[in-house]
């Protein structure tokens, strides 16, 4: 199994400043069609998760520009610039390269 | 607008069964791969199980592989979740998902005696 790895976060993070949630998985997540297949969730308190990003970097629908991902086959980065209270909740990279499917165990944010 | 709304759920004793339902509405729900992921209380993330569009493709987590069954209904749009010789670590908050997003509001499953 993948096994998906997330460091965590210096909470609490000023409200304007910017932070960055890292992901590692065990193996790459970079397809032989170009495509990085990693997906970036956040789940707000007593709230399901909810899609930011696919394919390590694209922004799903309606997700605020202060959002990015980037990374390489098996190190990852979501950046939000500028926090704001909303962003508050934990931050879950999932791997859906194969199965089973894996999530990383989760970053809280906490604003200042 | 896309929703998922789950059912289902409650307490049930060790070794008992419970069947969950996710009813699918906003989009044309025969036309995409569905997932059931859960969270226990308090803990991250665990997928469960995922079934393509047209039932061909099913896959388990190892930790349910034979004791549940994920099934569809595209004529009800609606998706299953057939849980049986339940243990005290499947209690969780039970999600429906079309493929990435969006997500069911989640059906809580507790099992104990």
């Amino acid at each position: 199994d993948i096994v998906m790895t997330q460091g965590a976060l210096p909470n609490p993070v000023p409200s304007g400043e910017s932070a960055s949630i890292t992901c590692q998985s065990s193996k790459s997540l970079l397809h032989s069609n170009g495509k990085t297949y990693l997906n970036w969730y956040l789940q707000r308190p007593g709230q399901s998760p909810q899609l930011l990003i696919y394919w390590m970097s694209t922004r799903a629908s309606g997700v605020s520009d202060r959002f990015s991902g980037s990374g390489s086959g098996t190190d990852f980065t979501l950046k939000i610039s500028s926090v704001e209270a909303e962003d508050v909740g934990v931050y879950y990279c999932q791997q859906f390269l194969e199965y089973p499917l894996t999530f990383g165990s989760g970053t809280k944010l906490e604003i200042k | 607008e896309v929703q998922l709304v789950e059912s289902g759920g409650g307490l049930v004793q060790p070794g008992r069964s419970l069947k969950l339902s996710c009813l699918a509405s906003g989009f044309t729900f025969s036309n995409y791969g569905m997932n059931w992921i859960r969270q226990a209380p308090g803990k991250g993330l665990e997928w469960v199980a995922s079934i393509s569009s047209s039932s061909s493709y099913i896959y388990y987590a190892d930790t349910v592989k034979g004791r549940f069954t994920i099934s569809r209904d595209n004529a009800k749009n609606t998706l299953y979740l057939q849980m049986t010789s339940l243990r005290s670590e499947d209690t969780a908050l039970y999600y429906c998902a079309r493929g990435a997003t969006p997500w069911g509001q989640g059906a809580s499953v507790t099992v104990s005696s």
